[in-house]
């Protein structure tokens, strides 16, 4: 399984944008990158995910480099809510299992 | 809706006893993950079920964990003879068909084994 490379922690202000940054230079043509989010003392949710084009949601938009190898989660105004550990994951669409292989993710710090 | 539910929240073990972690997953979710997360790391997966087929058991770390999802529904993750390495909050995800879809995960079950 391909890996992905994220900071360990990242701050940011109230109501400003925020940008989560991975990498992911060995990933595959069948990988699908996944954003999750785990407040403390819950179970990850599902943020946004994709292949190749960018990526709109409620919650964030997904920008994926045109090789592939990086993108980025962005919140584009942070409210403290959304203090969490965020995970960068890629996923093999032709894997038999759909397991996630999550790495140890971005805490991010949201600054009031 | 709904969610994935899981129960108990929290169990404390003696070491050497038995422990049974139960998962609700949302009705009609053909497939059903079961990760473990230690401390400060990011979860792990343990084992993958669609419907009550066990297709994937690769992340289980001994033969004293097991799991089983007899209807295709709700699911046990049993451990037995616990050990003190085996403390950790074990999530349970489902997914409609595990395809693409998000997973969707349960609050978790904090096991601490003391």
């Amino acid at each position: 399984d391909a890996k992905t490379t994220q900071p360990n922690s990242m701050e940011s202000n109230e109501e400003e944008p925020v940008h989560l940054p991975c990498n992911h230079s060995t990933i595959s043509g069948t990988d699908y990158i996944h954003w999750y989010r785990q407040l403390p003392s819950q179970g990850p949710e599902y943020v946004i995910h994709g292949l190749t084009s960018n990526v709109n949601n409620r919650m964030a938009s997904l920008a994926i480099a045109e090789d592939r190898k990086s993108s980025t989660l962005i919140l584009h105004r942070a409210t403290l809510r959304d203090a969490a550990v965020y995970y960068c994951i890629l996923r093999d669409a032709t894997s038999g299992t759909y397991k996630y292989i999550f790495g140890t993710g971005t805490r991010l710090k949201v600054l009031a | 809706g709904a969610g994935v539910s899981q129960s108990p929240r929290y169990k404390v073990a003696k070491r050497g006893q038995d422990v049974a972690l139960r998962c609700d997953p949302i009705s009609g979710h053909v497939s059903l993950f079961w990760y473990q997360q230690a401390l400060g790391q990011g979860p792990e997966f343990l084992t993958y079920f669609q419907n009550e087929a066990q297709l994937d058991k690769s992340g289980l770390p001994s033969d004293r964990f097991f799991a089983e999802r007899p209807e295709g529904s709700v699911s046990t993750l049993k451990i037995q003879r616990t050990q003190q390495e085996d403390s950790a909050v074990y999530l349970c995800a489902s997914s409609p068909d595990g395809r693409d879809y998000e997973q969707y995960f349960g609050p978790g079950t904090r096991l601490t084994v003391t």
